[in-house]
C-alpha cells in the first residue's frame, strides 16, 4: 500500500520568509511519481510539479524549489521569499507508474502568509 | 495540461434529493477520475471513469450512491444520490491524457446539503 505523510498541518509565516513543506512517502514500487498540488481558497487544485523516482535532481522554478531524497523517502517543497498569494493548502501525492495508476494524497498543509 | 470545467460550481441542496455534476475537458482524454474532499480533509478517490466501460469504484463508494456516466472522451457526469448532510463536500474531476502520468483537476463543485 502507498502512503503519504505530511506531518505539518498548519504553518504561518510573515511575508518574505522562506518556508519548507515536508512530505514523506511509503511505497513498495521501484518506480513511482511524486507530485505537489496547491489548493488556494477558491478550491481548485493546481498542479505544481511531478518528479520521477529515478530522477533525484532537485528542481527550482522561480521562488519554488523541491528536494527529492530517495534515501529518506522525502520530497520537500521550499518557497523562498513567501508572498501573501502563496497562502493555500499544499498537497503532496504519490502514484505508481502505468495506465491504471492512482494518486494517493497526503492530508495537506495549510500555509498562511501574513503581510 | 488540459482545460477542465465543472458545472455547477456550487449548489445548496435538500436532503434526499440528487445532484448531477458535469465535467467537460477541452480535448480527448483516456482517464477521468472523480474525487471527494470533505471539509478540511484531503482528497479521496471515488471512482475511475473510462469511456465505453463501467466506472471502477473505490472501497466505500457504490454505484447506487454515486452513478457515473462517461459517454465520450471529453465528458463525464457524477450523480450524488439521495443526499444527506454528510455528502457536503467539494467534488472534483480530474483527467490524465494517454501517455501522461500527471492528473489535472477541474475547479471543483462545492456541494452543501441541508
Amino acid at each position: 500500500a502507498q502512503k503519504v505523510t505530511q506531518a505539518q498541518t498548519e504553518i504561518s509565516v510573515v511575508e518574505k520568509e522562506d518556508v519548507t513543506l515536508d512530505c514523506v512517502y511509503e511505497t513498495r514500487d521501484t518506480t513511482y511519481y511524486l507530485f505537489w498540488y496547491k489548493q488556494p481558497p477558491s478550491g481548485e487544485l493546481v498542479f505544481l510539479i511531478r518528479r520521477n523516482s529515478f530522477d533525484e535532481q532537485n528542481e527550482i522554478s522561480g521562488r519554488y524549489s523541491w528536494n527529492f531524497q530517495k534515501s529518506t523517502s522525502s520530497f520537500n517543497f521550499t518557497i523562498t521569499a513567501s508572498q501573501v498569494v502563496d497562502s493555500a493548502v499544499y498537497f503532496c501525492a504519490l502514484s505508481s507508474t502505468g495506465a491504471n495508476s492512482k494518486l494517493t494524497f497526503g492530508k495537506g498543509i495549510t500555509l498562511s502568509v501574513r503581510p | 495540461s488540459a482545460v477542465i470545467s465543472q458545472k455547477p460550481s456550487r449548489d445548496i441542496c435538500q436532503r434526499g434529493t440528487s445532484l448531477t455534476i458535469q465535467c467537460q475537458v477541452d480535448s480527448q482524454v483516456t482517464m477521468m477520475f472523480w474525487y471527494r474532499q470533505q471539509p478540511g480533509q484531503s482528497l479521496t478517490l471515488i471512482a475511475t471513469a473510462n469511456q465505453g466501460s463501467e466506472a471502477t469504484y473505490e472501497s466505500g463508494f457504490v454505484i447506487d450512491k454515486f452513478p457515473i456516466s462517461r459517454p465520450n472522451l471529453t465528458f463525464s457526469t457524477l450523480t450524488v444520490s439521495n443526499m444527506s448532510p454528510e455528502d457536503s463536500s467539494i467534488y472534483l474531476c480530474s483527467v490524465r491524457r494517454t501517455g501522461s502520468d500527471t492528473q489535472y483537476f477541474g475547479p471543483g463543485t462545492r456541494l452543501t446539503v441541508l
